[in-house]
């Protein structure tokens, strides 16, 4: 079965400071993943899909298939990008319902 | 269309008590899934419909909880009874198969004393 592992459930930095948020996922196949943020007490929304290959909100994410890892980065951390980051995977061609992470929560300080 | 819509935004109740909470999906949209957000275990599935059909509930983490979709424009999430550690939010999402327009409501943030 399909697995997305975030290590980190709480990451910390300064206005400024480079951020990346780990994302690790365990399938042999050809996945498609996603990265879903959630602002203070507000719903889930899509931030980026790998195939899409955007940046969002200063935001990427590159599909490494040797490391089977999805790490979402920015050069330089606002602090209104304070909010919880989910990776999410869905099987390519397979089931349509997405894996999400457990989550990791960024906080960047002023 | 405005949305994903649940009702309510937040509830509060005692131990014991019976709790439903409700879910309008995106007209249209044929997948339906209800979530449980808590910090211990982050975004947790609990059942999903297609087509107003439930097709896996295994993530319902007990026979207190039970889910309903009698219609393609309506669904509950029912718990009877409440107990403390069912505390968290409680989200719902809809999509159309073949894209991924996941859209997740505005949550309901469940206590119970």
């Amino acid at each position: 079965a399909q697995r997305v592992t975030q290590p980190e459930k709480l990451l910390s930095v300064f206005k400024g400071a480079p951020v990346e948020l780990k994302c690790n996922y365990s399938y042999s196949g050809s996945p498609e993943l996603f990265w879903y943020v959630q602002y203070s007490r507000q719903r889930l929304q899509l931030l980026l899909r790998h195939i899409s290959r955007e940046s969002i909100k200063g935001f990427t994410a590159d599909l490494n298939k040797g490391e089977t890892s999805f790490h979402l980065k920015k050069p330089f951390a606002q602090e209104e990008d304070s909010a919880m980051y989910y990776c999410a995977l869905r099987l390519s061609g397979g089931s349509y319902i997405p894996t999400f992470g457990r989550g990791t929560s960024l906080i960047v300080h002023p | 269309d405005a949305g994903v819509i649940q009702s309510p935004r937040h509830e509060v109740t005692e131990m014991g008590q019976e709790v439903t909470l409700r879910c309008k999906p995106i007209s249209g949209h044929d997948y339906l899934f209800w979530y449980r957000q808590t910090m211990m275990r982050g975004l947790e599935l609990l059942i999903y419909f297609n087509n107003n059909v439930p097709i896996d509930d295994s993530g319902m983490p007990e026979d207190r909880f039970s889910a309903k979709m009698p219609n393609a424009s309506f669904s509950t999430l029912k718990i009877q009874p409440s107990e403390p550690r069912d505390s968290a939010v409680y989200f719902c999402a809809s999509s159309f198969r073949g894209t991924f327009g996941y859209t997740f409501g505005s949550g309901t943030r469940l206590t119970v004393v």
